[in-house]
């Protein structure tokens, strides 16, 4: 089993910029999470989907932040327009309700 | 906030047995305890979940008291590659009729083994 898979691992842009992050979650899994974390703040949960389809997203931190889940393998976390303050790694995890599995993350350095 | 109280940091000789105590004094009867690890860099990484009853896998153990209102994460012979941050979550069970929520992370405990 390959795992979570995230792409792209690193990414460094310019304030103002559009930046999508995309996960592919492990085959047959029906839960699918995005956190994000920063050392003020931690790990935070920004958004999950069960099948496809978004249940919370509470923690998305502004309207600037979206998540989409097309299919049941593949979701993208977008921020746009990006500010220096979205600098943080954000992580994918998957499950099917129970110990959830993480990605590698996604370091985000917006300059 | 996390529901989970947990030393902010513990050193333990190579070859020793860590042990990390968490306390969730305020766990419901539909809560599972859940024990993550993340090294620097990675993303976390599942150990154990529990219920009440006591669990060992070829990681660790876990230890849970009978009221429930505490854990340990036991690692038996700590190496040099267990260093990480441990987590202590408690997370509401599916079997309570919920669906699976996100984790709650709390800052967790700084393991460092020292050589």
């Amino acid at each position: 089993d390959a795992g979570v898979i995230q792409s792209p691992r690193h990414e460094v842009t310019e304030m103002g910029q559009e930046v999508t992050l995309r996960c592919k979650p492990i085959s047959g899994h029906d839960y699918l999470f995005w956190y994000r974390q920063t050392m003020m703040r931690g790990l935070e949960l920004l958004i999950y989907f069960n099948n496809n389809v978004p249940i919370d997203d509470s923690g998305m931190p502004e309207d600037r932040f979206s998540a989409k889940m097309p299919n049941a393998s593949f979701s993208t976390l977008k921020i746009q327009p990006s500010e220096p303050r979205d600098s943080a790694v954000y992580f994918c995890a998957s499950s099917l309700g129970g110990p959830d599995y993480f990605g590698p993350g996604t370091r985000l350095t917006v300059l | 906030d996390a529901k989970t109280t947990q030393p902010t940091s513990m050193d333990c000789a190579e070859g020793r047995a860590a042990n990390l105590p968490c306390n969730h004094s305020t766990i419901s009867g539909n809560e599972y305890v859940y024990w993550y690890r993340q090294i620097h860099s990675q993303g976390p990484q599942y150990i154990f979940h529990g219920l009440k009853n006591n669990e060992t896998n070829e990681m660790a153990s876990l230890i849970i008291t009978e009221d429930r209102k505490s854990s340990t994460l036991i690692l038996p012979h700590a190496t040099l590659r267990d260093t990480a941050v441990y987590y202590c979550i408690v997370r509401v069970a599916l079997y309570s009729g919920g669906g699976a929520d996100g984790l709650t992370f709390g800052k967790g405990t700084h393991l460092i083994i020292q050589p």
